[in-house]
């Protein structure tokens, strides 16, 4: 995974549940983010953390949480807020050496039973 | 808000023709433009970036392009051979809160490039 891992690589959420996707990276990259991917569409923004304890919203960010606790770890929450949680959730890193540069894990199918 | 505009969704050449993906941008302040291949259920892996102070950069096969003036890039991939069957996304940084543009993209809607042997 190139040092990004997330896990799982799949999960089903039931009606009203929440789930957490889990990202642990351990290149020392300060930057994480968390995007979502649906069939056909681009990669969306949901949230971004440059540093520790601190995160930022992005585009779509209701109906999902998270947290930043520690430098390698980004959890994403579902919440039961989010009404239409089916797609492919990615996290990536970016480190101060590579600029922009997104280097991404190897995501999490999320699907609704 | 800010946008990034992919064309064409689908693409389809003959094995050794030339595929190119245009794109184009609204944030007149976006300085760095990469391109992304996607594999089937896989993760979008870098294949080439370009940064505003240059028009065009080449690496083998594939070569990015940029208009900073009419606010368009294009990715060119020549020779083209089954394995470069994928989906390719561009992208385009914006500002984000902290200033700069680290890691702060806004993606296209992506290419899907199937090259027939």
């Amino acid at each position: 995974d190139g040092g990004i891992t997330q896990s799982p690589k799949y999960l089903f959420r039931k009606e009203g549940q929440n789930v957490t996707l889990s990202c642990e990276q351990n290149l020392n990259h300060d930057a994480m983010y968390w995007y979502r991917q649906d069939p056909g569409q681009g990669l969306r923004l949901i949230y971004y953390s440059q540093i520790v304890n601190d995160f930022q919203k992005g585009d779509i960010a209701e109906g999902y949480s998270v947290s930043r606790e520690k430098k390698e770890s980004f959890p994403l929450t579902v919440t039961s807020a989010q009404k239409n949680p089916t797609a492919f959730y990615l996290c990536a890193t970016t480190s101060t050496a590579t600029n922009e540069k997104l280097f991404f894990g190897s995501g999490t199918q999320l699907s609704v039973l | 808000g800010e946008n990034v505009e992919q064309h064409p969704s689908t693409l389809s050449v003959q094995e050794g023709d030339s595929a190119v993906i245009k794109c184009t941008y609204s944030d007149s302040a976006s300085n760095y433009f990469p391109w992304y291949k996607q594999e089937l259920g896989k993760r979008p892996q870098l294949i080439i970036d370009i940064r505003s102070n240059v028009g065009e950069k080449k690496d083998q096969r594939i070569a990015v392009t940029l208009n900073k003036t009419a606010k368009h890039f294009s990715l060119h991939i020549t020779e083209t051979q089954p394995e470069d069957s994928a989906v390719y996304f561009c992208a385009a940084s914006f500002s984000m809160n902290y200033g700069g543009s680290q890691g702060n993209l806004i993606f296209g809607k992506g290419t899907k490039l199937s090259v027939k042997p």
